[in-house]
């Protein structure tokens, strides 16, 4: 069975700064992987996903993930943090095979001013 | 393009009420699904519909919940009875039909309808 463990159920970081929201999957077949943000009282929404191309993979807001099957890792960095960053960021695992998806915990990013 | 819509936003029930969620999904998507978050944990993959069809249900916690989507539209999920522990947030979440190895499919999800039982 699939699934994401994400580590850190809260990150505070200052703005301008690293943002690293950390994500290790589990799946016995060549995985897809996503990241979605949710904002407070709306729907999640993607941020970017990888799909055995390019492992490195750019998404909207600056946000960028980079896949590594060595350490069956999939963080989520940005290299400046903005106010409007702060939101709670969920892992996904998915496959060929199924088009289900497993989400993780949620990390909620704080960005102090 | 309208979104996922669901209907209501939170919902607050006494133990042993019944409740049924609503979601409209985007036009033309033949995947439906239906998530559950409780209490800041993970979200929790209940259900998956393709049309009207339960493709798979395995998520889906006893059988006080009860999901249909007749005419492979909007779908409804009933709690009845509801439980304590059935708090939490329903999410609701459709996708396009890329055919069988769809895996890749980006879902696009709903607001949520947050699910309060004293």
């Amino acid at each position: 069975a699939q699934s994401v463990t994400q580590l850190g159920s809260h990150v505070s970081v200052s703005e301008g700064a690293l943002v690293l929201l950390r994500c290790n999957y589990s799946s016995s077949v060549p995985p897809y992987l996503f990241w979605y943000v949710q904002y407070p009282n709306q729907g999640l929404q993607l941020l970017l996903k990888y799909t055995s191309a390019a492992t490195l993979v750019k998404g909207i807001n600056g946000f960028e993930a980079e896949f590594k099957k060595s350490e069956t890792s999939f963080h989520l960095t940005k290299p400046s943090a903005h106010m409007s960053d702060a939101a709670e960021y969920f892992c996904a695992v998915s496959d060929w095979e199924s088009d289900d998806m497993r989400f993780g915990a949620g990390t909620r990013l704080t960005v102090k001013p | 393009e309208a979104g996922v819509t669901q209907f209501p936003s939170h919902s607050v029930i006494e133990k042993g009420q019944t409740v049924t969620l609503r979601c409209d999904p985007i036009s033309g998507h033949d995947n439906l699904y239906w998530y559950r978050r409780v209490m800041g944990k993970e979200i929790k993959f209940l259900l998956h519909f393709v049309k009207e069809s339960k493709q798979d249900e395995s998520g889906m916690p006893n059988n006080r919940f009860l999901a249909e989507r007749t005419g492979g539209t909007y779908s409804t999920l009933k709690v009845q009875p509801a439980e304590l522990e059935d708090s939490g947030v329903y999410f609701c979440a459709s996708s396009q039909d890329l055919g069988a190895h769809s895996g890749a499919n980006v879902l696009t999800f709903g607001a949520g309808s947050r699910l309060t039982v004293l």
